[in-house]
């Protein structure tokens, strides 16, 4: 069945470095990968996303990165600050236009 | 435009009992999506609408059931509740075919005691 698989589960960086958090897709036919941040209390919200026929997306300190080979893509955070600390959750599109769920990763920034 | 909002935020129910809950999507929006999210857990799907017809149903109990009306808000129902139906619920809104983008709502925190 459809499946993405994302790592890791807890990341924790000091402050002011980056963080890299990857998923892998199992269906070939995806062409829609969002990431999404969800804040302790809060509602998942859209932080960036990437269409298959793009390798690269950036967004001032965020950036997505794609494999299409691989069936891989990865969030890229640099100079991570406080407010970055929170969960991530990445989806890659499915069949009958749903959106297949990492578990997601939990971001710790150490000040 | 508004955002998605649900009713009600917050629910306090005992166990085997029922609860409805309610999602109104962005105004144009036909699909709704709706999610459990247990503390620590990930996004569990439950089932999708679009256009008052159920698309997508995830692996979930038959005492989890929803509907959409005509006017895209949609309800989920959860019967004979169990201890472990404590969670957050979440639905999402999307504008229509082909167009992926999620927009979540606030939540509805359910306890069962």
């Amino acid at each position: 069945g459809e499946n993405v698989e994302q790592h890791p589960s807890t990341l924790s960086v000091q402050e002011g470095d980056s963080a890299v958090i990857k998923c892998t897709y199992s269906d070939s036919a995806s062409n829609y990968f969002p990431w999404y941040k969800q804040e302790l209390g809060k509602r998942p919200q859209l932080i960036i996303d990437i269409r298959s026929n793009v390798g690269e997306k950036k967004d001032q300190r965020i950036a997505v990165t794609l494999n299409k080979t691989a069936k891989h893509f990865s969030l890229h955070i640099t100079e991570t600050q406080p407010e970055d600390s929170a969960v991530y959750f990445c989806a890659a599109s499915g069949s009958n236009y749903q959106l297949i769920w990492g578990a997601g990763t939990k971001l710790i920034i150490k000040p | 435009k508004a955002g998605v909002t649900q009713t009600p935020r917050y629910l306090i129910k005992t166990r085997g009992q029922q609860v409805t809950l309610s999602c109104s999507p962005i105004s144009g929006h036909r699909s709704v999506s709706w999610y459990q999210q247990t503390p620590g857990q990930g996004l569990q799907f439950l089932f999708e609408y679009f256009s008052e017809t159920q698309r997508n149903k995830g692996n979930f109990p038959g005492r989890f059931s929803g509907r959409q009306f005509s006017n895209s808000r949609s309800e989920m129902n959860v019967s004979t509740l169990e201890l472990g139906d404590s969670a957050l619920y979440l639905c999402a809104s999307s504008a229509s075919t082909g167009n992926y983008e999620q927009y979540f709502g606030p939540g509805t925190r359910l306890t069962v005691t």
